[in-house]
């Protein structure tokens, strides 16, 4: 398995504010992936975030609302930028880590409230 | 395209009763399927997988999900249901044999123990 932090776990933020929400895995990954779980719902795929190039974006998501950066093979940031309270979800990081490569392995969330 | 859907948003059972959530889904190749857990204000945690080995996969706290391709089903079980069974539970699927898959997720059961 692999452990996977966020950092913030939580955050109250005012509309029109930008939030950087950071992911961490404990070994190298080459796939990072995002979600977003709106209040009661499932999880939605944001983006695909490999090392060394663009971040893939799904339907419906784009680069400048949610920058997103890879930096090296542990480490990512999705940006959540000038927000509205629609953004009101709890944000996951993802990863396939270590030798269970067709399992993706969740961090704990970041719960982002919009005012 | 791959897609899955969960039958029953909410299912209630006493403690000690069978627990069956269902699952079906849908892929145009071999899938991989999955079903995550989380508790409330946690992250996902992965319960077992179907990876095209044993059709009868056991996973962790006791539960267990049947592959049945002819149904094209992948509905869990529990025995006994225990209080701290109480989660939303969500079923996914990807494709077959590809780290870099995608996983789409079901829209999610939440599961309440009666006491």
């Amino acid at each position: 398995s692999a452990v996977i932090s966020q950092k913030p776990s939580r955050d109250i933020c005012q509309r029109g504010t930008s939030l950087t929400i950071q992911c961490q895995v404990d070994s190298q990954v080459t796939m990072m992936f995002w979600y977003r779980q709106q209040p009661g719902q499932s999880l939605t795929l944001i983006a695909t975030a490999n090392q060394g190039s663009e971040a893939t974006y799904e339907s419906g998501f784009v680069i400048d609302k949610f920058p997103i950066s890879r930096p090296n093979l542990t480490f990512s940031t999705l940006t959540v930028s000038n927000m509205s309270p629609e953004d009101s979800s709890i944000y996951l990081c993802s990863a396939f880590a270590g030798f269970d490569t067709d399992t993706q392995y969740f961090g704990p969330g970041t719960r982002l409230t919009v005012l | 395209a791959q897609s899955v859907t969960q039958l029953g948003s909410h299912v209630s059972v006493s403690e000690g009763a069978l627990v069956l959530l269902r699952c079906n889904y849908s892929s145009s190749v071999p899938p991989y399927l999955f079903w995550y857990v989380q508790y409330p204000n946690q992250g996902l945690q992965l319960l077992l997988k179907y990876t095209s080995a044993a059709t009868l996969v056991k996973g962790i706290n006791g539960f267990e999900a049947e592959f049945k391709k002819s149904e094209t089903s992948f509905h869990l079980t529990k025995p006994s249901a225990h209080m701290s069974d109480a989660a939303e539970y969500f079923c996914a699927v990807s494709d077959y044999g590809s780290s870099a898959s995608k996983i789409i997720f079901g829209s999610g059961t939440r599961l309440s123990i009666r006491p």
